[in-house]
C-alpha cells in the first residue's frame, strides 16, 4: 500500500563520498519535492520537480542535485556530503491541482 | 523574521489535560493551512487541515484568523498517545505563479503527556 517510497531508510556514508538518495512513487503526481530535516529543526525544502521541470531553493548547496528520470522516480544526489549534511531527507509529492502532500517515510543519512 | 514560527514548547502536561499551540505566518498569500504530527525520528503526518471557518476532528480543533495569520490547534482530553512534535504548515504560492505552491513549516512544537 505503501505510496511514496523511500530508499533506504538509513543510509551511512563517509565524509566527501557521493551519495544517493531515491523515491519513487505509485501515484502518479506531478510534483515531487525534497525536503531536509536536521535534528530538532523544521522540514527545509531544498528543491521540486513539476514533471521535469526543475525548480531550486535559492538556498541551496550546489552540493545537492536531482534527478526525475520519469513520472515515478525522483533521485536526491550529494556529491560531497559533509557533516553538517546529516539530517533526515524526506520525499513528498502532489497532484496539480490537489489539496494534499504525501510524504515517503524519510532516509535518515549519515556521515561519518 | 521566521515564515512561520510557532511557540517553542516544550509542553509537559498530564493525561485528561486541555492544550493549545499557537502559530502565526508571514506570508499573505499562503493559501492552506495545516497541522502536521510527527513522531520521533518518523516522517510528518497530516493531521488536520486548518479553514477560516475553524473545524474540529474529535479532541481536535483547529483555527485560521486570516487577518492576523494566525493559526490556533487546540487538544481537549489529551492522551498518552498524543505525545508528539506538532508542526504548524503553510502552503505558500510558488513564485512562477503555479497552482501546487509549496509547504513552509513551523519548527514545530514538543508535547508530551504524562500519566
Amino acid at each position: 500500500d505503501a505510496m511514496v517510497i523511500q530508499n533506504p531508510r538509513y543510509q551511512v556514508t563517509q565524509f566527501g563520498k557521493p551519495v544517493t538518495l531515491s523515491c519513487s512513487q505509485t501515484l502518479n503526481h506531478n510534483v515531487m519535492y525534497w525536503y531536509q530535516q536536521k535534528s530538532s529543526q523544521a522540514p527545509k525544502l531544498l528543491f521540486h520537480y513539476y514533471d521535469k521541470d526543475f525548480n531550486n531553493e535559492a538556498d541551496t548547496p550546489d552540493n545537492f542535485q536531482s534527478r526525475r528520470p520519469n513520472t515515478s522516480f525522483c533521485f536526491l544526489d550529494i556529491r560531497s556530503p559533509g557533516l553538517g549534511d546529516a539530517a533526515m531527507y524526506l520525499c513528498a509529492t502532489r497532484a496539480t491541482g490537489g489539496y494534499g502532500y504525501t510524504f515517503g517515510s524519510g532516509t535518515r543519512l549519515t556521515v561519518v | 523574521r521566521k515564515e512561520v514560527e510557532q511557540d517553542p514548547g516544550p509542553f509537559n502536561v498530564p493525561e485528561g489535560a486541555t492544550v493549545a499551540f499557537n502559530c502565526t505566518y508571514s506570508n499573505s498569500a499562503s493559501q492552506s493551512f495545516f497541522w502536521y504530527r510527527q513522531d520521533c525520528r518518523k516522517e510528518p503526518k497530516l493531521l488536520m487541515s486548518v479553514y477560516s471557518s475553524g473545524n474540529e476532528d474529535g479532541r481536535f480543533t483547529a483555527q485560521l484568523n486570516r487577518a492576523s495569520q494566525y493559526i490556533s490547534l487546540l487538544i481537549r482530553d489529551s492522551k498518552l498517545s498524543d505525545s508528539a512534535t506538532y508542526l504548524c504548515v503553510v502552503n505558500e504560492p510558488w513564485t512562477g505563479g503555479t497552482s501546487y505552491g509549496k509547504l513552509t513549516f513551523g519548527q514545530g512544537t514538543i508535547l508530551t503527556v504524562h500519566p
